[in-house]
């Protein structure tokens, strides 16, 4: 139980253009989603947090009009990383709430040319 | 006060040896502590986790030790194997509220064969 999956697990965009990853929890619902940026050997940073039906919290310094966060219902939330650059390539990370345990996606690599 | 502070950042471990990973935290606050792994290219994968009501949890090979009182808490891989070489990661939260993450900085452990 507690399976969470992410889509695609990679992605390749030209830089200008927009690119959303999904994250889904397969058997169970959650109200709280968290997105994450990692980058190579470093830790987890918290971008947001997803709650279905209102809008993302998101972490300082985090730009909400460049990260969208729709969290449309209780098993899945979209990440749109708009008008992407290339500092935007990083590996993506959802995680979905689940009786106060956090379960993780397996992860997005995102590659912006 | 929100962080979490991991040492060491990287380990090497003969097989069969003992991988002890350490963190400490500032906010008493903190009622729920996990350990999550993460192989290269994936997302962290739940572990183990402890609550400050009691000081130590064992699961198979895994243990933790939680010091309530120095705000401290460890990771002890029994019978370390080449298998278990992965970056690890503590993390803290509190139960109530939005159950968001403090992550530590991550410990690479590297088991010799």
């Amino acid at each position: 139980g507690a399976v969470v999956s992410q889509h695609p697990s990679r992605v390749i965009c030209k830089s200008g253009t927009s690119v959303k990853i999904e994250c889904r929890s397969l058997d169970f619902q959650a109200t709280t989603m968290f997105w994450y940026r990692q980058f190579p050997k470093q830790s987890l940073m918290l971008m947001a947090t997803s709650n279905e039906g209102s809008k993302a919290t998101y972490e300082q310094g985090v730009e909400k009009d460049k990260f969208l966060i729709n969290h449309a219902s209780l098993t899945l939330s979209t990440l749109t990383v708009t008008s992407a650059h290339p500092e935007d390539s990083s590996f993506y990370i959802c995680s979905a709430e689940g009786q106060g345990l956090q379960y993780f996606g397996p992860g997005t690599r995102l590659t912006v040319t | 006060q929100q962080q979490v502070k991991q040492s060491p950042q990287s380990l090497i471990v003969q097989k069969g040896g003992i991988s002890i990973i350490n963190c400490a935290y500032e906010n008493t606050a903190f009622d729920y502590f996990p350990w999550y792994q993460q192989f290269p290219g994936k997302g962290p994968a739940l572990l183990i986790a402890i609550r400050p009501d009691v000081s130590e949890k064992k699961e198979g090979r895994f243990t933790i030790s939680f010091n309530k009182s120095a705000k401290q808490f460890s990771l002890h891989i029994m019978d370390s194997q080449p298998g278990d070489s992965a970056t690890y990661f503590c993390a803290a939260s509190m139960a109530s509220g939005t159950y968001k993450y403090i992550f530590g900085t991550g410990t690479r452990l590297k088991v010799l064969a």
